[in-house]
């Protein structure tokens, strides 16, 4: 079982619809939660940092924690066509550990 | 105002000729780290300093070099690159103690 398991899609929806984005994960270690949209060639850019399990909102993004079923999620309300790009989940045990990747998801919002 | 600076974007490189990507920062981290990312995977970590301490990841090839002369750059040297290190490789800083990685545009390295 990898240590990081991501759906890598690609996932269409029209624009305006709310998307839902999942990570799994095995190791119950991991308290650091992070999500990167990364566009087409270019480097993965931070959306969301979260520590521990809960929710944690930034405009129209909110990234959801569920340690206890080790799964995390994000959501994108008012999806837009500029959202289109791969989402990749990351986390961590400490700060200054290693970060764990996703494959990434590919996310199309059609206008 | 970019951050995370990688250079080239693009490089061209032929089978077996040494190559050198470079990153620098702005952003005064003490911690840069070296990826390579292949289509449609997760971004794998070379190696990274954190200051001037050097942390090779056991799975990164010899063929792989790094130096930090300074704070602010960052090299990656490929001594003999081969058809499968053909790869976006992406520059990333953090402060030490805080978890946040700040990822460069990344070089899109393309070997003949």
């Amino acid at each position: 079982q990898k240590e990081v398991e991501q759906d890598p899609g690609p996932l269409s929806v029209p624009e305006g619809a709310i998307v839902s984005l999942n990570c799994t994960y095995s190791n119950s270690a991991f308290q650091y939660f992070m999500w990167y949209r990364q566009y087409s060639r270019k480097g993965p850019e931070l959306l969301m940092y979260t520590y521990s399990s809960g929710n944690k909102e930034d405009g129209r993004f909110t990234a959801q924690v569920d340690k206890s079923s080790k799964y995390i999620s994000l959501f994108i309300r008012d999806s837009q066509p500029s959202d289109s790009a791969t989402y990749l989940c990351a986390m961590s045990m400490n700060r200054d550990d290693k970060i764990i990747f996703g494959k990434g998801t590919r996310l199309h919002i059609l206008p | 105002d970019a951050m995370v600076i990688q250079n080239p974007r693009y490089q061209v490189t032929q089978f077996g000729k040494p190559v050198t990507l470079s990153c620098s920062q702005t952003l005064n981290h003490n911690v840069m780290y070296w990826y390579q990312q292949k289509s449609s995977q997760a971004p794998k970590l070379l190696f990274h300093y954190y200051d001037k301490d050097f942390n090779n990841e056991a799975d990164t090839p010899d063929n792989f070099q790094s130096r930090r002369p300074n704070t602010s750059f960052c090299f990656l040297d490929i001594r003999s690159p081969g058809l499968g290190d053909a790869a976006m490789y992406l520059c990333a800083t953090r402060v030490g103690g805080k978890g946040e990685q700040f990822f460069g545009p990344g070089t899109r390295l393309t070997v003949l």
